[in-house]
């Protein structure tokens, strides 16, 4: 069974400030893939990233990053320069295969940026 | 603007009463899904549906009942057989089954009285 767990239920951090949110996952198979998903305050989801367990290298878009490391089963996400903008609540994922009604998400870590 | 609309935002319905929440989807995607979101809790798959006029349960379908007559519509009645309906309801599509990119939309919040 997958099981993805994101220990952090709410964080907030000064505007300007980095901040990590963490996953940890777990999975019996060697094919899998990790998401990021925000949903800010309007309510829907928002895709940020997707990454599959063969592509250990760590990502960057703008502020935003991810950390993938196999031998921790982690995908921690960074956010750096945080702004206000990025108050919402952030959903870690994982597919042990592709198909999306196999998604599992984790329970969720709540940002929110002090102005 | 493409997207995914679902309506009502919110509802309120007393116990016993069906209630079904819209969810339409013009970015010509084949896949649909229902999820429910509780506090402190992740989404959970409540049926989904790859091709019109067929739909699979998901994790939690037992209560809920969906149609997928039309490719851009997916609805979901809530019976009076979920015994625990308040939530926070998500409409999601996707351009296949397999992209893992899942698009949303700003979900109906669900309270039975």
């Amino acid at each position: 069974a997958q099981k993805v767990t994101q220990a952090q239920t709410e964080i907030s951090v000064v505007e300007k400030e980095d901040v990590t949110l963490d996953c940890v996952y777990e999975t019996r198979d060697t094919t899998y893939y990790l998401f990021w998903y925000k949903q800010p305050p309007s309510g829907e989801l928002v895709f940020l990233i997707r990454r599959n367990s063969f592509d250990e290298q760590n990502e960057i878009s703008g502020r935003y990053s991810w950390n993938f490391q196999k031998s921790t089963s982690s995908f921690n996400f960074t956010i750096t320069a945080s702004q206000v903008v990025d108050s919402a609540v952030y959903f870690c994922a994982l597919s042990e295969a592709f198909g999306n009604e196999k998604l599992t998400f984790g329970t969720g870590t709540r940002l929110t940026i002090i102005p | 603007d493409g997207g995914i609309t679902q309506s009502p935002k919110y509802l309120f319905r007393k116990e016993g009463q069906n209630v079904t929440l819209s969810c339409e989807q013009n970015l010509n995607h084949d896949a649909m899904y229902w999820y429910r979101q509780d506090p402190g809790q992740g989404l959970r798959l409540i049926y989904y549906s790859q091709i019109v006029n067929d739909f699979q349960k998901g994790d939690i379908a037992e209560g809920y009942s969906v149609s997928r007559e039309k490719k851009e519509s997916f609805p979901l009645t809530v019976t009076s057989a979920q015994k625990n309906p308040t939530a926070f309801y998500l409409c999601a599509s996707s351009e296949n089954e397999n992209t893992g990119e899942l698009f949303f939309g700003e979900g109906s919040r669900l309270t039975v009285l």
